[in-house]
């Protein structure tokens, strides 16, 4: 079952603040988090392994509940630069990987 | 340190062919995985190969193939192509098997059936 997220796209001015959220149906032990530009290749953000772990890159950062199957990306003061399409992704079985539905997130000047 | 390379970058073919692409993983990395993403879509997991075989796979048929060799780069073949397999094939490497590794894509290979 991919993972479900929220909001599907979102449209920023810079210095804005927008979080983005990934449920899933099933257990989740790690949620690896991306961010794809057009035409170009996933990017790789950061990695969640631990229930509640919350980790940061800069001025994004994302939580992890593992009892609610749901991640948090949290992007900070945006800049143009985040623009892009964000996919959540986890574990769906052994050597298996999903990615969520995606959230398209633009920021403008 | 190179990053994960495919090759080619882009390819035309029509219905009823065949194709292969091509992937080299990161650096030190030594299991590779496949992606398909149709366009608007997120990527989906084609399968994976470590120590040469395939471990997992996804909802794809056998036209889907792959291969692993010595040095850890990957081919992926799809036999008798349809209009639907025109995507972005996205390759991606990381240390070990299993989801919980970090991956990291390679530009892909757009593929166009005609």
């Amino acid at each position: 079952q991919q993972p479900v997220q929220s909001p599907q796209a979102v449209i920023l001015r810079e210095g804005e603040d927008a979080v983005i959220n990934c449920s899933s149906s099933k257990a989740l032990y790690s949620v690896h988090w991306y961010r794809q530009k057009h035409g170009e290749a996933p990017v790789f953000l950061m990695i969640l392994l631990k229930g509640g772990e919350q980790k940061g890159h800069d001025k994004i950062s994302a939580s992890f509940n593992e009892k609610k199957q749901q991640s948090s990306l949290y992007l900070t003061a945006s800049q143009l630069s985040y623009s892009g399409t964000y996919f959540c992704g986890t574990e769906a079985g052994t050597y298996k990987y999903i990615f969520g539905t995606g959230t398209r997130l633009k920021v403008l000047a | 340190d190179a990053g994960v390379t495919q090759s080619p970058t882009h390819l035309i073919k029509t219905r009823g062919q065949q194709v292969t692409l091509r992937c080299s993983p990161k650096s030190g990395h030594d299991t590779v995985s496949w992606y398909q993403q149709a366009l608007g879509q997120g990527p989906q997991f084609i399968f994976q190969y470590y120590e040469e075989e395939e471990r997992q796979r996804g909802n794809f048929p056998d036209r889907f193939s792959g291969h692993q060799f010595p040095n850890y780069s990957s081919e992926l073949n799809v036999n008798a192509l349809l209009l639907g397999d025109s995507a972005l094939y996205l390759c991606a490497s990381s240390l070990g098997v299993g989801g919980a590794n970090t991956q990291y894509f390679g530009p892909g290979t757009r593929l166009t059936v005609l």
